[in-house]
């Protein structure tokens, strides 16, 4: 199995309340991914990094924020959680090279009140 | 900007009958991936394809690529109750190394 960890896998927060999710990496993929995933909606790309420091939006970047500090870790804050971001967060890891899959963390499911 | 479809979003299909669920995706990718999600679990992956007529098999699942149509298939054959799953196709697109999912595909496989 890929070494890709999230944390917390489950949380409950309240309305307000600064959360972050963590993304841990053991693989050195330069690639790492935030997405949310809601029924009829599939997987939507929050934020994104390509690199230590190197992160951009997605499609529904609103509302979130992302750190790298260092290749192995990438974080996602919410900086004022709602009830829309309640969801199941998933992180994922790709490498630069071609042939090679990109891998999924098991996800964390954030309830906010 | 990239957007990635599939079609189509439900499949109910009898044990034993062969279907295909297509993704098409809109710009120039240098590679597409398939995935597996089972109810309440993550993504498993099925298969990374990259060049122009490639083609993986894995089971009774085989996915091939058309880059020139910008359109990969997943055909499954003989299908069986296992398969039941959700699927998904994801394309890196140009330079900006975003990963874009289609919606998925609820697949029932019924006896």
């Amino acid at each position: 199995d890929a070494g890709i960890t999230q944390s917390p896998r489950h949380k409950v927060t309240e309305t307000g309340t600064p959360v972050t999710l963590r993304c841990h990496q053991t693989e050195n993929h330069r690639y790492m991914y935030w997405y949310r995933q809601d029924p009829g909606h599939g997987l939507r790309l929050i934020h994104y990094s390509y690199g230590v420091k190197d992160t951009d939006k997605g499609e529904v970047s609103d509302g979130y924020s992302v750190s790298r500090s260092k290749t192995e870790d990438f974080l996602l804050t919410l900086e004022s959680a709602t009830s829309s971001q309640t969801s199941v967060y998933f992180c994922a890891i790709r490498s630069w090279e071609a042939n090679t899959e990109a891998f999924f963390g098991q996800g964390t499911r954030l309830t906010v009140v | 900007e990239l957007k990635v479809e599939q079609n189509p979003l439900f499949l109910s299909m009898q044990e034993g009958k062969n279907y295909t669920i297509y993704c098409n995706y809109s710009t120039t990718s240098d590679r597409l991936y398939w995935y597996r999600q089972d109810p309440g679990k993550s993504l498993e992956s099925l298969f990374v394809l990259l060049s122009n007529g490639a083609v993986k098999q894995e089971g009774r699942l085989m996915a091939s690529l058309d880059t020139k149509a910008r359109l990969s298939t997943l055909h499954i054959t003989a299908a069986v109750h296992d398969l039941s799953a959700t699927y998904f196709c994801a394309v890196v697109g140009g330079s900006n190394y975003k990963l874009t999912f289609g919606k998925g595909t609820l697949l029932t496989v019924n006896p």
